[in-house]
C-alpha cells in the first residue's frame, strides 16, 4: 500500500503478557519512529530509527519495552510483562531524510492496546 | 530539553468564525515547526510547516508564521468550516529528526 501500515489495529492482552505491534513504512523511507498516545494527550516519543539502527531511543519508558527494524524497512515494538499502564494507541510514522519532505511523519492509523 | 505548550481545547466556534490557536515552544538551536491534525476516525497527518524563523506554513486556508522572538507557531483560519473540527496538535523538530509534540487542541466547529 502507499501508507504506513500497522497491525493488530487493536490488541486487547491480559497483564503480564507479551506483545508484538507492527509497522510497514512507506516504501523508502528511512528514518521510522514509535509514539504512544494516551488519550486526550499528544503523541509521546518512544523511539527512533534511521535505517537499521536505533538513532534515539530515549523515550522507552523502561526495559520492558524494545524495538527492531533489521532489515530497515518493517519494525516491531516488543512490550514484555505488559501491565495496565501500557495501554495507549501505539502509532509508528516515517519520513523520508532527504529531500523536500524530509522530516516531515507519515503517519500510520495506530495499535490500539489495551491490557486488562 | 525541547518542549510546546498548547493552549487548552477544546474550542468551539461558529461556522465562519475566525480561528487561533496559540502554539509557544522552547528548543535549542534552529527547530523546525509543524502543525499536524487528526479528523475524527483518522490517523494523524501533516497541515502545515515553516523551517525557519519568518517562514509562513499555509494549507487549506490555515498559516502559521515562526516568531522566533516570541518562541511562537500560532494557527490561524480567517473563516471556519464545520469539517475543519478535528484535534490539532503542534510539533517541532530539531537537530536529529526527533519529533516533540504538544497535547492537542481539539476544536468543535458549528454550523
Amino acid at each position: 500500500g502507499a501508507g504506513v501500515s500497522q497491525t493488530p489495529s487493536n490488541k486487547v492482552t491480559e497483564k503480564g503478557k507479551y506483545v508484538e505491534l507492527r509497522c510497514d513504512p512507506i516504501s523508502g523511507h528511512t528514518a521510522l519512529y514509535w509514539y504512544r498516545q494516551s488519550l486526550g494527550q499528544g503523541p509521546e516519543f518512544l523511539i527512533y530509527f534511521q535505517g537499521t539502527g536505533a538513532a534515539d531511543d530515549s523515550g522507552l519508558p523502561n526495559d520492558r519495552f524494545f524495538a527492531v527494524r533489521p532489515e530497515g524497512s518493517v519494525s516491531t515494538l516488543k512490550i514484555q510483562r505488559t501491565e495496565r499502564g501500557d495501554s495507549a494507541v501505539y502509532l509508528c510514522a516515517s519520513s523520508p531524510s532527504v529531500g523536500p519532505r524530509s522530516g516531515e511523519l507519515f503517519f500510520g492509523e495506530g495499535s490500539r492496546l489495551t491490557v486488562l | 530539553g525541547n518542549s510546546v505548550t498548547q493552549m487548552e481545547g477544546p474550542v468551539t466556534l461558529s461556522e465562519e468564525a475566525f480561528l487561533t490557536i496559540n502554539c509557544t515552544y522552547t528548543a535549542t538551536g534552529y527547530p523546525s515547526l509543524f502543525w499536524y491534525v487528526q479528523y475524527p476516525g483518522e490517523g494523524l497527518q501533516l497541515l502545515l510547516k515553516a523551517t525557519k524563523a519568518d517562514d509562513k506554513g499555509s494549507n487549506k486556508g490555515f498559516e502559521a508564521t515562526y516568531r522566533k522572538e516570541t518562541t511562537s507557531f500560532h494557527l490561524e483560519k480567517g473563516s471556519v468550516q464545520v469539517s475543519d473540527s478535528a484535534v490539532y496538535f503542534c510539533a517541532l523538530s530539531s537537530g536529529g529528526f526527533k519529533t516533540i509534540f504538544g497535547a492537542g487542541t481539539r476544536l468543535f466547529v458549528k454550523a
